[in-house]
C-alpha cells in the first residue's frame, strides 16, 4: 500500500526543546513539502523540497529546519527559535512538476504538535 | 499580494445542492485544486482545474474562470459524510507552490 507516513500523530514538547517530526513516502515521488494549519486557516507552506539533496524555503521557514537526503524521507524540525510552535503540521508529496499534469499533492495524516 | 478568499461556513440540507465560491489573485497562475478537509484529517484531492469551464466528477463538479479569478465547487445529492471543510488552492507558476484559502466549513443538515 503505498503513501505517506507521519510520525507520531500527537506530540508534547515543552518550550526550548527541539523536536523533529518524521514524514516518509513511498509513492516514489520527487517533491515533498511540509505544511502548517492553525484553527480557522488554511495550509502554510513551510519547507519544499523539489528533488533530493534540495530544498526551498516557504512562505513561514523561519523557525524550522529540513533535509532531503533520501528521497522517501523529509524530516521536519522545529526549533526553539519558533514563537509559536503550537499547530497541526502536515507532510505532502507529488510526482513533481516535470511530470506534466501530475500536480496533485497527497497528505500524511499530520502530526498535532502542542509546546507547553 | 497574493490572497485567496472563500466563505468561512456554510450551511445545507441533506440531498440538496450547494456551491462553494472561491476568489483569488495571485502572481501566478498554473491552475486551481478544490481538496476536502474532516476535521482532524489530511486534505485529500478533489478536483484541479487548469483551463476555463465545468468539470464534473460523480456527485462534484469545479468551474473555472481564469478571467475572472473565480471559481466554485459544485455539491449535488448532499450526504452527511459531505460536511467538511472544502479548501481552495491555487499552483503558481513553476508547479511547485500551491497557496491554499482557508477553507470553508461546511455543514449538512438532515
Amino acid at each position: 500500500d503505498g503513501g505517506i507516513t507521519q510520525s507520531p500523530k500527537y506530540l508534547f514538547r515543552k518550550e526550548g526543546q527541539n523536536v523533529t517530526l518524521s514524514c516518509e513516502q513511498n509513492l516514489n515521488h520527487d517533491a515533498m513539502y511540509w505544511y502548517r494549519q492553525d484553527p480557522g486557516q488554511g495550509l502554510r507552506l513551510i519547507y519544499y523540497s523539489q528533488i533530493v539533496n534540495d530544498f526551498q524555503k516557504g512562505d513561514i521557514a523561519e523557525g524550522y529546519s529540513v533535509s532531503r537526503e533520501k528521497k522517501e524521507s523529509f524530516p521536519l524540525t522545529v526549533t526553539s527559535a519558533q514563537k509559536n510552535p503550537t499547530a497541526f503540521y502536515l507532510c505532502a508529496s507529488s510526482i513533481g512538476p516535470l511530470h506534466r499534469g501530475s500536480y496533485e499533492q497527497y497528505f500524511g495524516p499530520g502530526t498535532r504538535l502542542t509546546v507547553t | 499580494g497574493q490572497n485567496i478568499d472563500q466563505p468561512t461556513e456554510m450551511t445545507a440540507t441533506e440531498g440538496a445542492i450547494v456551491q462553494i465560491n472561491c476568489t483569488y489573485q495571485t502572481s501566478g497562475f498554473n491552475g486551481l485544486f478544490w481538496y476536502q478537509q474532516h476535521a482532524g484529517e489530511a486534505p485529500t484531492f478533489l478536483s484541479y482545474n487548469v483551463l476555463d469551464g465545468l468539470e464534473e466528477k460523480g456527485r462534484f463538479s469545479s468551474f473555472l474562470s481564469r478571467s475572472k479569478g473565480y471559481s466554485y465547487l459544485l455539491l449535488k445529492e448532499l450526504q452527511m459524510k459531505d460536511s467538511a471543510s472544502y479548501l481552495c488552492a491555487v499552483l503558481g507558476l513553476g508547479g511547485f507552490k500551491t497557496i491554499f484559502g482557508a477553507g470553508t466549513r461546511l455543514f449538512v443538515k438532515a
